[in-house]
C-alpha cells in the first residue's frame, strides 16, 4: 500500500516569507510526527498528533512554527517568517495507536527539503 | 529529557566485514531503541528494534544488543554488502514524559567498499 507522503519534495523560498508543508500519513495511523533533521545532525523532534488529544507542540523551536492536522488525517506544518536557520529536511512520520506498555514502528516519508535563502 | 550519542559518525569498510555502530542514551527509563537506515533522498526506514526487556536481537546479517546497565546498545552488521551503504541512526524511547518521542543520535555514515 502507499507510505507516507511529503508535498513539495523541495521548497526554495526568501528569508521572511511563510511555507506550508503538507504531510500525507499511512491510511488507518493515527498517530503523527513532524521531525527536522539538519545537515550532519539527526533528526529532532517538533510534534506529535494522537488522534484527538491535545497534540505535543514540546519541540517547536519559536512560536513561528505551527502544525494542524486536520480530520484525523492530513497535516501541514507552517513555518512564518522563515529565517535561513530553517533550511533543513522536514520529515513526517505516521504509526498505529501505541498500545499502553508498547511501540508501533513509526514509518517515514521522504521529507521535504526547504532552503531559505 | 533523553540525549543520545553515537559513534563512530563516520565507518568505512571492505565488503564482507563486520561493522559496528555504538549508541549510549542518557534516561534509565528509555525502554525501547530502534536502528533506523536512510539512503540518500529517502526518510530512515526501520531495520530492527530491541526492548529493554531483551538483551539482544538477530535478524539475518543484522543484530542489536542492549546493555541497560551501562545505558548503550549497539548495532552489528555482518557480511556487508554494498547495499548496506547508508547512513544508520539509534534512537530511545519510552523515557519520562516521552513514552511516544524517538530521540535520535546523529547517525553513521556506512560506506561498504566492493
Amino acid at each position: 500500500g502507499a507510505g507516507v507522503s511529503q508535498s513539495p519534495s523541495n521548497k526554495v523560498t526568501e528569508k521572511g516569507k511563510d511555507v506550508e508543508l503538507r504531510c500525507d500519513p499511512i491510511s488507518g495511523h493515527t498517530a503523527l510526527y513532524w521531525y527536522r533533521q539538519s545537515l550532519g545532525q539527526g533528526l529532532e523532534f517538533l510534534i506529535y498528533f494522537q488522534g484527538n488529544s491535545a497534540p505535543d507542540k514540546s519541540g517547536l523551536p519559536s512560536d513561528r512554527f505551527s502544525a494542524e492536522r486536520t480530520g484525523g488525517s492530513v497535516s501541514t506544518l507552517t513555518i512564518q517568517r522563515t529565517q535561513q536557520e530553517d533550511s533543513a529536511v522536514y520529515l513526517c512520520a505516521s504509526s498505529l495507536a501505541r498500545l499502553a506498555g508498547g511501540y508501533n514502528e513509526q514509518f517515514f516519508g521522504p521529507g521535504t527539503r526547504l532552503t531559505v535563502l | 529529557g533523553e540525549n543520545v550519542e553515537q559513534h563512530p559518525s563516520t565507518l568505512s569498510v571492505q565488503e564482507g566485514d563486520s561493522a559496528v555502530i555504538k549508541c549510549t542514551y542518557s534516561d534509565s527509563a528509555s525502554n525501547y531503541f530502534p536502528w533506523y537506515k536512510q539512503e540518500l533522498g529517502k526518510g530512515p526506514q526501520l531495520i530492527i528494534d530491541i526492548r529493554s526487556n531483551v538483551g539482544e536481537k538477530k535478524d539475518q546479517r543484522i543484530a542489536v544488543t542492549l546493555n541497560k546497565t551501562a545505558k548503550h546498545f549497539s548495532l552489528h552488521i555482518t557480511e556487508t554488502q554494498p547495499e548496506d551503504s547508508a547512513v544508520y541512526f539509534c534512537a530511545a524511547s519510552g523515557g519520562e514524559g516521552s513514552n511516544y518521542k524517538l530521540t535520535f543520535g546523529k547517525g553513521t555514515l556506512l560506506t561498504v567498499n566492493p
